[in-house]
């Protein structure tokens, strides 16, 4: 099945730093990669996703990227700011037909200082 | 109220006890999820309903039942947990499964004596 590798477990920064949130997926049929936000005892939300025909999708300060090639994708937020401090999730979906797996990393949280 | 909500926000039970998890959508969604969030662990993803109709069985263990009566509601029937089953359920829903955003319910925080 599919694996999700998620790095790095915690992230500190500065106030108006950049971040940068990596994760490595097994299976190359996962065509979907969301990224989730979870505040602290808050649900889970969606922030950002990018499917696979796509290199690179941004929404001002957070950004996506993907590399099919080397299975891998990356968070990135810049001009960080403290209410940004939250655990971040990346998933791999694939979804197809019948077909339908979605697995998550284990999650980053991340501490913005200001 | 809106979005997704799910009751009770906390239970404590026995191991020989059942108890239901309920959870309602208000978005008009056609797929619903049920998630279990452990700490230090990833999200799992444990049961996927489309339509009424599971789709999805992650290999969850038979003392968790679901249940799914329409496109509005998702429970999760519980008995005969053990301890290491204590953890955050969240319920999700989606316009179609397998295929863009998911919405989260706030989860119920389930703690097994």
């Amino acid at each position: 099945g599919e694996n999700v590798e998620q790095h790095p477990s915690t992230l500190s920064v500065q106030e108006g730093d950049s971040a940068v949130i990596k994760c490595t997926y097994s299976d190359s049929a996962s065509n979907y990669f969301p990224w989730y936000k979870q505040e602290l005892g808050k649900r889970p939300q969606l922030i950002i996703d990018i499917r696979s025909n796509v290199g690179e999708k941004k929404d001002q300060r957070i950004a996506v990227t993907l590399n099919k090639t080397a299975k891998h994708f990356s968070l990135h937020i810049t001009e960080t700011q403290p209410e940004d401090s939250a655990v971040y999730f990346c998933a791999a979906s694939i979804s197809g037909g019948s077909n339908y797996k979605l697995t998550f990393g284990k999650g980053t949280l991340l501490t913005v200082n200001p | 109220e809106t979005g997704v909500t799910q009751t009770p926000r906390h239970l404590v039970m026995g191991m020989t006890n059942k108890k239901s998890l309920k959870c309602e959508q208000h978005l008009g969604h056609n797929a619903m999820y049920w998630y279990k969030q452990s700490a230090k662990k990833p999200l799992e993803l444990m049961f996927v309903y489309s339509l009424e109709e599971r789709v999805e069985n992650n290999s969850v263990p038979s003392r968790f039942s679901p249940e799914c009566p329409n496109s509005s509601h998702l429970f999760l029937h519980l008995h005969t947990l053990q301890p290491e089953d204590s953890a955050l359920y969240l319920c999700a829903s989606s316009q179609d499964w397998a295929a863009g955003e998911q919405f989260f319910g706030p989860g119920t925080r389930l703690t097994v004596l």
